[in-house]
Order: C-alpha cells, then sequence, then structure tokens
C-alpha cells in the first residue's frame, strides 16, 4: 500500500518559537494532502487542504497565518505552527490521495507528529 | 454541516465473536465510505472501503453500504484482542476533497 511518513514523530518546543512539520508521500505523488488536528479522545479535525503548487484551502477557524502549509512538490508538503502556545499542543496528522488513483478516492495517512508546547 | 455519526461505544465483544459498527451520514451525495481503524496514540490506519451498495468482504472484515437509508457498517469476524481500537468511519462527497470523520466507535475484545 501507499507509504505517508512524518517527521518528526514527536517535538516538545517553548511557547513562542514555530515549528515545521514535514509530510512525504514515499511511493507514490500525492496531489492533494490533508492536514488534520486531534486532540485527546476527540477525532481528526480537518484543518487544510493543500494541492501542489497552489495555497491551501483553510477550514474555518484555522488561521492561516498561524498555520502556514507548503506543498512544494507531489511528494512533499510542510506545516509549520508558528509562535506556538500551550493550546496548540496536538496530534497532528497529514494524509495523501495518490494522483495515479483515478476515480478512487483513498487517502493514507501519515504516522502523526505529536507536538507539546511548553 | 455534514455529519457522520457513530456510537462512542465502548462496544465490548468476547473473542471469536461478530463485532458490528456502525455509522451513517447526512450528506445524501456522499460517493466513498471508509473504515479507518485508531489504535491509541497512533494515526488511523485504512482497513476497508466502499463505493458501491451492498456488501464489500476482506478477510474478516466486511462493509455494508446502504445509500438509501445512509448507512455503512462494519463486520469484523472472529474478533480477536488485537482489533481493539477505535474505528472511525468517513465519508467522502467527491474524489479530491477531505474526508469527514465520525468521532469514532471504541471496541473492546475480552480473551
Amino acid at each position: 500500500g501507499a507509504v505517508v511518513s512524518q517527521h518528526p514523530s514527536r517535538v516538545i518546543c517553548k511557547s513562542g518559537t514555530s515549528v515545521k512539520i514535514e509530510c512525504r508521500s514515499l511511493d507514490f505523488q500525492a496531489t492533494t494532502m490533508f492536514w488534520y488536528r486531534q486532540f485527546p479522545k476527540q477525532s481528526l479535525m480537518l484543518m487544510a487542504t493543500s494541492n501542489e503548487g497552489s495555497k491551501a484551502t483553510y477550514e474555518q477557524g484555522v488561521e492561516k497565518d498561524k498555520f502556514l502549509i507548503n506543498h512544494a512538490s507531489l511528494t512533499l508538503s510542510t506545516l509549520t505552527v508558528t509562535s506556538a502556545h500551550p493550546e496548540d499542543s496536538s496530534f497532528y496528522i497529514c494524509s495523501a490521495r495518490s494522483r495515479t488513483s483515478g476515480g478512487s478516492n483513498e487517502q493514507y495517512f501519515g504516522p502523526g507528529t505529536r507536538l507539546t508546547v511548553t | 454541516q455534514k455529519e457522520v455519526e457513530q456510537n462512542s461505544g465502548p462496544l465490548s465483544v468476547p473473542e471469536g465473536a461478530i463485532a458490528s459498527l456502525n455509522c451513517t451520514y447526512s450528506d445524501r451525495g456522499s460517493q466513498s465510505f471508509f473504515w479507518y481503524r485508531q489504535y491509541s496514540g497512533k494515526s488511523p490506519e485504512l482497513i476497508m472501503f466502499i463505493y458501491s451498495n451492498g456488501d464489500k468482504e476482506d478477510g474478516r472484515f466486511t462493509a455494508q453500504l446502504n445509500k438509501a437509508s445512509q448507512y455503512v457498517s462494519l463486520l469484523i469476524r472472529d474478533s480477536q484482542p488485537s482489533d481493539s481500537a477505535t474505528y472511525l468511519c468517513a465519508v467522502n462527497a467527491q474524489a479530491g476533497t477531505a474526508l469527514i470523520f465520525g468521532k469514532g466507535t471504541t471496541l473492546s475484545v475480552s480473551s
């Protein structure tokens, strides 16, 4: 199956600093990548949809200036949490949809990045 | 507001039994339906997807879709303790758009 990686898997940072999370599709080209956030015991909440070469589309309530998304290639998307605060501590997960999937719509998740802001 | 509803559980079944997980969705135009399994502290893992009405079987798993009733289910036969996890139902309106997730049902399989 399709493999999606994320780096780092876990990061601890101080309040006010910025953190970059990378999401890579390892064995396929991803036309679209999605960024989710999951708080403890809650479901995944979509933050933004990222299409290669274009600006990301953010969900209502997600600050685009705080959560910067770059999808520079068909295999890499990055999420930068700027000026992180403790309330940004969460599990961030990306998913990718294969370019060659044709009419199918399977999305594959990365292993997630656990962010802790102290 | 497009919604996906699941019973949060926990659903408890003994080892070897059939576990039945249910999901309803509000958007009648939904095209694709997915079941993911999520272990605590891990990201979701795709188990099955189904696009057409009826049943789709893959090993111990069977997905059932009824678009008229806006209902999708997952049956797990011969449940094992390793199946204990949260099962997320996800629905997609059209290809390329993001999945809409339910809150998940926690399954506990006792040995």
